[in-house]
Order: C-alpha cells, then sequence, then structure tokens
C-alpha cells in the first residue's frame, strides 16, 4: 500500500520560477492537506481540500496555489518562488476534514535561491 | 489563539529507560488529540488519537494520557529503544468539518546506547 505519494522528494530552484508538488493518494480520502514545517516552528497549514472540486486557505497561504480535480491527486503550486518558501512540504490526507487520523507523505524538501 | 506547547524541547535517555513527555493546550472546541512521531526525514505518523472522554490510551510501548480539564496531556514511552529517537508531536484538533489542526513544535528524543 503506497498511501500518500510526493514528488519531487528535494529540489533547489531559483527565485521567481514556478514550482509544482505533486501529492498523490491510493486511499480515497476525502480530505488532503499542505503543510510546511520549518525550524523551530510546527506544522502549519497552506491549504486544504474537503472533497474534490473544492478547495481552502490554510494559515499561510499566501503565495501557494492548489486544485483538486480528482480524488486522488493535490498538487501544490508556487507560481513566483522567493527564499521565504524554502521549507519541508507534507502533504497529508484523512477520511473526511478534521476527523480519523491523517496521514502524512514523506515530504518534498524545497530550497529557493 | 489557539495553542499546544509541548515540553521538553529536546530529550536524551540511555536505552531500556523509561521517559514521559508533555503537551499542555488552549484549543477550542477541542474535539481530539493526537500524538504522532516524526523519525529525521519522514513524514509523522499518527501512535494515539483520544478523545474528550479518553484518559488513556496505548499503542505498543506508547501510552499517552489526557486530562481534559487541566488541558494537558503525556505520551509515556516505556522500555525505550534506539528506534525511537524521533520528534514528538502533539496535536489537537476543532472537530468533525474543521481542517483546524494545531500542531505543538515537538520533542526531540534522543535515545542512547
Amino acid at each position: 500500500i503506497a498511501g500518500i505519494t510526493q514528488a519531487p522528494t528535494s529540489q533547489i530552484l531559483a527565485a521567481g520560477r514556478r514550482m509544482t508538488l505533486r501529492c498523490t493518494q491510493d486511499m480515497r480520502h476525502n480530505a488532503m492537506y499542505w503543510y510546511r514545517q520549518d525550524l523551530g516552528l510546527g506544522l502549519r497549514l497552506i491549504h486544504y481540500s474537503n472533497t474534490a472540486g473544492t478547495t481552502g486557505k490554510g494559515e499561510v497561504p499566501d503565495g501557494y496555489s492548489v486544485s483538486r480535480a480528482n480524488t486522488d491527486d493535490f498538487p501544490l503550486t508556487l507560481a513566483s518562488a522567493v527564499p521565504s518558501q524554502t521549507s519541508v512540504y507534507f502533504c497529508a490526507s484523512s477520511g473526511s476534514l478534521g476527523t480519523g487520523e491523517l496521514f502524512f507523505g514523506e515530504g518534498s524538501r524545497l530550497t529557493v535561491l | 489563539k489557539n495553542q499546544v506547547e509541548q515540553s521538553p524541547q529536546s530529550l536524551i535517555i540511555l536505552e531500556g529507560k523509561n521517559c514521559t513527555l508533555q503537551c499542555n493546550y488552549t484549543v477550542s472546541p477541542f474535539s481530539n488529540l493526537r500524538w504522532y512521531k516524526q523519525d529525521t526525514g519522514r513524514g509523522p505518523v499518527s501512535l494515539t488519537i483520544m478523545t474528550f472522554s479518553e484518559n488513556t490510551k496505548s499503542n505498543g510501548r506508547y501510552t499517552a494520557t489526557l486530562d481534559a480539564d487541566t488541558k494537558q496531556s503525556s505520551l509515556h514511552i516505556t522500555a525505550s529503544q534506539l528506534s525511537d529517537s524521533a520528534s514528538y508531536i502533539c496535536v489537537v484538533s476543532s472537530g468533525a468539518g474543521s481542517y483546524q489542526l494545531t500542531f505543538g513544535k515537538g520533542t526531540k528524543l534522543s535515545v542512547i546506547p
């Protein structure tokens, strides 16, 4: 069982470039989330999706966009990357929004120079 | 503002010893409290989820307690192993239909031979 697959695992990116982090789950979960994890801070929610076709803003959405065209995929796009977006990004899913166990991917480490 | 505070920030213990990690929260409304284990370079993995009515829950050598009156939780690790070396994250959920999970910054545990 793959669970949640994220790609790429790591990337170095020049400031101003566009970048999409991919996330796919095979658990047929309705809810999906994108978090960033920075040293000394707890995980912070960027965007979430309650179900296919709907998305919502989390705590730190600026500079990021998401889409949820189907149940399985939830890509995160940085339209024009800035150094402050250097972080480790985690995609997660749960059966429904706010309930049940949260399953995380292995993370995508992004460095913006 | 919802907050989750964890202590200690870091902890070093000898293999075979027990330890207890603390979590205090000020989150409202409260639905459940979760403990996650995050190995270095990996995504968090769920250890326990406790609702308001649950005082204690075990998962192998991990035992979590919850005092909803004082808004405190603890994670006790028995007979520690080298593989227990990880960050342990306390997370409080505001409930079904809510995307709001408040994450603690984690306790970094190092188990040494």
